[in-house]
């Protein structure tokens, strides 16, 4: 069974725009990571929060963290068409990952 | 700079016959991991060891085997291959046993016919 749960199974927007995905977690969990993937490609780790933190920055990164709702959010500002891919949550310690949300970002 | 391969990228067999999927890593990791991807599915955890001579089973390990002889290297060993294995694998390692930043490599796809 799946740890994380990510929201929408698939997202399509325009060059420019902001991209929010979620993931929905079961267990309590120390930290959760969200990974980028490519087409054909391996995963790329992009940003962990942990438990006791409620946002963090990396970039056009924004990851959020609702511990009492067990949900994450990750926000792409100003998307590029490269930024289109698959991207994932991956929570406890035992780093189950969803289905992901599959990224269409269109020039 | 460091990094962790896998070979074969690609691979056809037929059913039956035992697969061998390697796993090499230079980041001097103690934590290995190997997944499982499938449609709808997300990546699925199938074996992990924490360092040389350590090997657990994890969620979907049956069929499967892993043998860690040294730091850089887990092998996957699929015994008796079978088409619902038929699958992307991904190798993982990680600086912490569970719950750290992952490194992955860049998969193999097997179809066993």
């Amino acid at each position: 069974s799946q740890q994380g749960e990510e929201d929408p199974q698939a997202l399509s927007i325009q060059e420019g725009e902001n991209a929010t995905m979620n993931c929905s977690y079961k267990t309590s969990i120390n930290n959760l990571q969200w990974y980028r993937q490519n087409s054909g490609r391996g995963l790329v780790h992009l940003i962990l929060i942990r438990s006791n933190e409620r946002e963090k920055h990396s970039g056009r990164l924004r990851v959020t963290l609702d511990t009492s709702k067990k949900s994450s959010s990750l926000l792409i500002t100003a998307s590029r068409a490269a930024d289109t891919a698959s991207y994932f949550c991956a929570t406890g310690n035992d780093m189950r990952f969803g289905a992901g949300t599959r990224l269409t970002v269109k020039p | 700079d460091a990094e962790i391969t896998q070979s074969p990228r690609h691979k056809i067999t037929e059913t039956g016959r035992q697969v061998t999927l390697a796993c090499h890593q230079t980041w001097n990791h103690n934590n290995m991991f190997w997944y499982r991807q499938d449609l709808g599915h997300g990546l699925r955890l199938i074996h992990y060891s924490y360092g040389v001579h350590d090997t657990n089973k994890g969620e979907v390990s049956d069929g499967y085997s892993v043998s860690r002889s040294n730091t850089e290297d887990l092998p996957l060993t699929l015994e008796s291959a079978a088409s619902s294995q038929t699958s992307v694998y991904f190798c993982a390692s990680s600086e912490l046993p569970m719950g750290g930043e992952l490194f992955f490599g860049e998969g193999s796809r097997l179809t066993v016919l």
